[in-house]
């Protein structure tokens, strides 16, 4: 069976410092991924997906960035954290383009 | 711009009785629809996925119907359970914008109460 696993948990930065949020699939091969992030009181926002190795597109301009770097991995990150980077950070997976999508765990994130 | 409401946002019931949660969408062309349970802190679990084809998809005390023309969908929870306390996120995937982008309602709270 597919199982998608998302670390850390929680996370508390300093604003300035670099992030490093993963997610790994395992059980499927060339998932479709995303970045969700979720704000307190608000609804999810896609961030990044991505639907191949090397391939990323952003639905938003922000100070964040994504990779994937294997079929199976994708990351999250920032060279400079800033205090509106804040939130809950969810990743996700689906097999095709209009299939059930499947989330993690989520990492929550605080700048301070 | 499509989007995604669900009403109410916050519902509270006493535990047995039967339910329902709404999610209306702005725009009909859609792949499918998927509705979702998130416990606080927590991720977000699948509970039921409709396409577009279909009317309505079962499992166990949940009952999803999907009305695409007029853009509308409800959640049908049974003989409801204390253990049934989370918040329920409908998310539509539409056809046209960013492929394989989820949109998503901002939620409705539900507590069953003993």
């Amino acid at each position: 069976s597919q199982t998608i696993h998302q670390w850390p948990a929680t996370l508390v930065q300093p604003v300035g410092s670099p992030l490093s949020l993963e997610c790994t699939v395992e059980g499927t091969s060339n998932p479709n991924l995303y970045w969700y992030r979720q704000a307190a009181g608000r609804g999810l926002q896609l961030l990044f997906y991505s639907v191949g190795i090397g391939q990323i597109s952003s639905e938003v301009p922000q100070n964040l960035s994504a990779s994937r770097p294997q079929d199976r991995q994708f990351i999250l990150s920032s060279k400079k954290l800033l205090l509106s980077d804040s939130g809950f950070y969810l990743c996700a997976w689906r097999e095709g383009a209009a299939t059930e999508a499947f989330f993690g765990q989520g990492t929550r994130l605080t700048v301070v | 711009k499509q989007e995604v409401t669900q009403i109410p946002a916050a519902l509270s019931v006493p535990e047995g009785e039967n339910l329902v949660l709404n999610c209306s969408f702005t725009d009909s062309a859609i792949y499918n629809l998927q509705w979702f349970r998130q416990d606080p802190g927590k991720g977000l679990t699948s509970l039921l996925l409709i396409q577009s084809s279909q009317r309505e998809q079962t499992s166990g005390r949940l009952n999803a119907s999907l009305d695409k023309s007029s853009g509308r969908s409800t959640l049908y929870i049974a003989a409801s359970q204390p253990g049934d306390s989370a918040t329920y996120l409908c998310a539509v995937l539409f056809t046209t914008g960013t492929a394989s982008k989820l949109t998503f309602g901002t939620g409705t709270r539900l507590q069953v109460t003993l």
